[in-house]
C-alpha cells in the first residue's frame, strides 16, 4: 500500500500566487522527498528532506517536515506558467530500502 | 553522462506475449528499481535492486522478474503480458538507497491487448 497521501489532488492557481501541497504519511520515515512530472515526461527530484530536519529551501521552493503529525508540505512561491506539472511526495521509511510514492497533486498555473 | 535511459519508448503487445523492458544508467549507482503508474495511482514499485546479482521485490511484483547482473542494467521482464499490465513504466537509479535522490528514464508507454 502507499505510503504518502498528497492533498489536495488538484489545485489551480493564477501566475504569482503561492502554491502549497500537503502529504501525510503513516509509519516511521528516514527521509521524504519531493518530485515533480511534467505531462508525458519522467520525474524530477526537487527536494529531500531528512527525518532530522524540520525545514529545507531551495529557490522558490520550501519544504516542511513535522515527524510528530507525520506530514509535509511543499511551498512554491511566486508560481509560474512553467510550474504546471504534478508533484508527488516519496518516503523511505525506517530500516527499508523502498522509496514509495503517493499519488500526486495536480498543479495548474493560470498565466 | 546519459543518466537513466530506457528503451523502447512504446510497446504494443497482445496477450501472453513476452518482452523486456531495458533500464540501463552510466552514473555508477548502486541502487535501481521499476515503477509502474497508472492513472489515479501515482507510482508503484514493483521491482529493485541494491547492487549487482541482488534484486527484491516491491509492492506489485506479479508478472513481471528481474535481475542484475551488472551495475549498469536493470531489466524488466514480462513473461506473459496480461491486460491488467497495461501502464507506463519508469526505471530509476541512485547513488545508495537511503540518501539520496533518485534520477528517473524517460518512461516505456505500454499497450497490452
Amino acid at each position: 500500500s502507499q505510503q504518502g497521501e498528497e492533498d489536495p489532488q488538484a489545485l489551480s492557481i493564477q501566475e504569482g500566487e503561492n502554491a502549497t501541497m500537503n502529504c501525510s504519511y503513516k509509519t516511521s520515515i528516514n527521509n521524504l522527498q519531493w518530485y515533480r512530472q511534467n505531462s508525458g515526461r519522467g520525474l524530477v527530484h526537487l527536494i529531500l528532506i531528512r527525518s532530522n530536519e524540520r525545514e529545507k529551501h531551495s529557490g522558490r521552493l520550501r519544504v516542511t517536515l513535522d515527524t510528530s503529525k507525520k506530514s509535509s508540505s511543499l511551498l512554491i512561491t511566486a508560481s509560474r506558467a512553467a510550474d504546471t506539472a504534478s508533484y508527488f511526495c516519496a518516503t523511505k521509511q525506517g530500516g527499508s530500502e523502498k522509496l514509495v510514492f503517493g499519488k500526486g497533486t495536480k498543479l495548474t498555473v493560470n498565466p | 553522462n546519459a543518466g537513466v535511459t530506457q528503451t523502447p519508448k512504446f510497446q504494443v503487445l497482445k496477450t501472453g506475449q513476452s518482452m523486456t523492458l531495458q533500464c540501463a544508467q552510466d552514473m555508477n549507482h548502486e541502487y535501481m528499481s521499476w515503477y509502474r503508474q497508472d492513472p489515479g495511482m501515482g507510482l508503484r514499485l514493483i521491482h529493485y535492486s541494491v547492487g549487482a546479482g541482488i534484486t527484491d521485490q516491491g509492492e506489485v511484483p506479479n508478472g513481471y522478474n528481474v535481475s542484475r547482473s551488472t551495475t549498469e542494467d536493470f531489466p524488466l521482464r514480462l513473461l506473459s503480458a496480461a491486460p491488467s499490465q497495461t501502464s507506463v513504466y519508469f526505471c530509476a537509479s541512485s547513488y545508495t538507497y537511503d540518501r539520496d535522490e533518485q534520477y528517473f528514464g524517460p518512461g516505456t508507454r505500454l499497450t497490452v491487448t
